[in-house]
């Protein structure tokens, strides 16, 4: 079972549109994370959301939590070449005393100049 | 950035050999994990350990095994490799201790079984 649904699961775009990842559970998470990985690297971390309803913006990059916690989105403006890459959504539930990532399966962008 | 190193970076195997494939940490992190990443699938977990000699399977750990004697270290291995085990394999770190807890990736094993 896949806790974490990330759409569309590929995305190509020309550079100055805007476009929108969702990543979608059934599950409530205690905290959502978004991570970037480039080719031949390991993912990044670009932000940590807490708060139900809580929106973020790194630059043109906008993070929400859903009011439920059960759900992100990231929203990118005028994307750019540097946008490029595979987008990862973590969430983290708490357990034993302790918090634990699940990873969903990835947005592969690509944005053409 | 936290301490992961992978080893060997790059492997080329034949079928049916054991692989072993290290993870090494320097951030003294309680759990360790290893992925497996391929086209159209994300990433896969395969087994993660939680603390010293306690780990536990991932959704795709039929093949691997896991050991984790010390904190810093995370062994996985292939016990007899197959083709369907090309991939690169992601070895992360998380320290769990509260909701920011953040995930820290190594750069990845490309292995190659032919």
């Amino acid at each position: 079972t896949q806790l974490l649904e990330q759409s569309p699961q590929f995305l190509s775009i020309q550079e100055g549109e805007n476009l929108t990842v969702y990543c979608n559970s059934s599950s409530v998470f205690s905290s959502l994370q978004w991570y970037r990985q480039e080719p031949g690297e390991g993912p990044v971390l670009l932000v940590t959301v807490v708060t139900g309803g809580e929106v973020k913006k790194l630059k043109r990059l906008t993070f929400q939590f859903g009011d439920a916690r059960k759900d992100s989105s990231l929203h990118i403006t005028a994307a750019q070449p540097g946008d490029t890459g595979l987008y990862l959504c973590a969430g983290a539930r708490s357990g034993a005393g302790s918090y634990q990532l699940t990873f969903g399966k990835g947005t592969k962008l690509s944005v053409i100049p | 950035d936290a301490g992961i190193t992978q080893s060997p970076r790059h492997k080329v195997t034949e079928t049916g050999t054991p692989v072993t494939l290290r993870c090494h940490q320097t951030e003294n992190h309680r759990y360790m994990y290893w992925y497996r990443q391929d086209p159209g699938h994300g990433l896969r977990l395969i087994h993660y350990s939680y603390g010293v000699k306690d780990t536990d399977k991932g959704e795709v750990s039929d093949g691997y095994s896991v050991s984790r004697s010390k904190t810093e270290d995370f062994l996985l291995t292939l016990e007899s490799a197959t083709s369907s085990q090309t991939s690169v394999y992601f070895c992360a770190t998380e320290e769990g201790l509260g909701r920011n807890t953040e995930a820290f990736f190594g750069q990845g094993t490309r292995l190659t079984v032919v």
